[in-house]
């Protein structure tokens, strides 16, 4: 059974910190790695993909993937209130179709 | 932009109705999905439609079927809802080539 771990939160930072999310996955042969954003009662919705071990860097948006400790991460910095949301971690699954999704980790930002 | 339309928001229906769930993307994508999203559960997979009329089961297909009759659209049907099907059904497409995931405005679905 193929998984995808994520802490379920809340995670609670103030305004300006640096929010950090974490996920570990199962699977060693998955390829391509996603952050969703999903606000309360919405869709997701993409915040950053990763193919590669590394960083990758969006504006405030830091994706990070290891591949040999099977965990990816998605840093937010200078967090803001609207930041307030469930972030969904999704795997592609080797030599299918299909994605596997985390439960999600919900963020707070504090004004 | 990907645009994924989703026709209805807010479904309420009874026990053993039929319920058609509608999605359209605009973008020309091979590739269809259809998730539900349960509270704890996270999103799982019902169908999959690669190709017109073409379709794969995913991880929970029982009670649902689908239909791909022209590329841009995937309907889900609930042949016969039942209360253990309430939840948001999220439609999403994605081009063969590339490997992110669109989602759909999602329909909430109560069964009473």
């Amino acid at each position: 059974q193929k998984e995808v771990e994520q802490n379920s939160g809340p995670l609670s930072v103030p305004e300006g910190a640096i929010a950090s999310l974490n996920c570990t996955y199962s699977d060693r042969g998955s390829q391509s790695f996603f952050w969703y954003r999903q606000y309360s009662g919405k869709s997701p919705e993409l915040i950053m993909f990763i193919y590669s071990n590394g960083d990758k860097e969006d504006g405030r948006f830091t994706a990070q993937l290891n591949k040999a400790s099977q965990y990816v991460s998605l840093l937010i910095r200078d967090s803001q209130p609207s930041d307030s949301a469930t972030y969904l971690c999704a795997v592609t699954v080797s030599g299918t179709y299909k994605y596997i999704f985390g439960t999600g980790t919900r963020l707070k930002v504090l004004a | 932009d990907v645009k994924v339309t989703q026709s209805s928001r807010y479904l309420v229906k009874r026990t053993g109705e039929k319920v058609f769930l509608e999605c359209v993307q605009d973008m020309d994508h091979e590739n269809m999905f259809w998730y539900r999203q349960d509270p704890g559960l996270g999103l799982r997979l019902i169908y999959f439609s690669y190709d017109v009329k073409m379709k794969e089961k995913g991880d929970i297909p029982e009670g649902y079927s689908v239909s791909r009759e022209k590329k841009e659209r995937f309907s889900l049907i609930l042949e016969s809802a039942s209360t253990n099907q309430t939840s948001m059904y999220l439609c999403a497409s994605k081009d063969s080539g590339a490997n992110v995931l669109t989602f759909g405005a999602g329909s909430r679905l109560t069964v009473l």
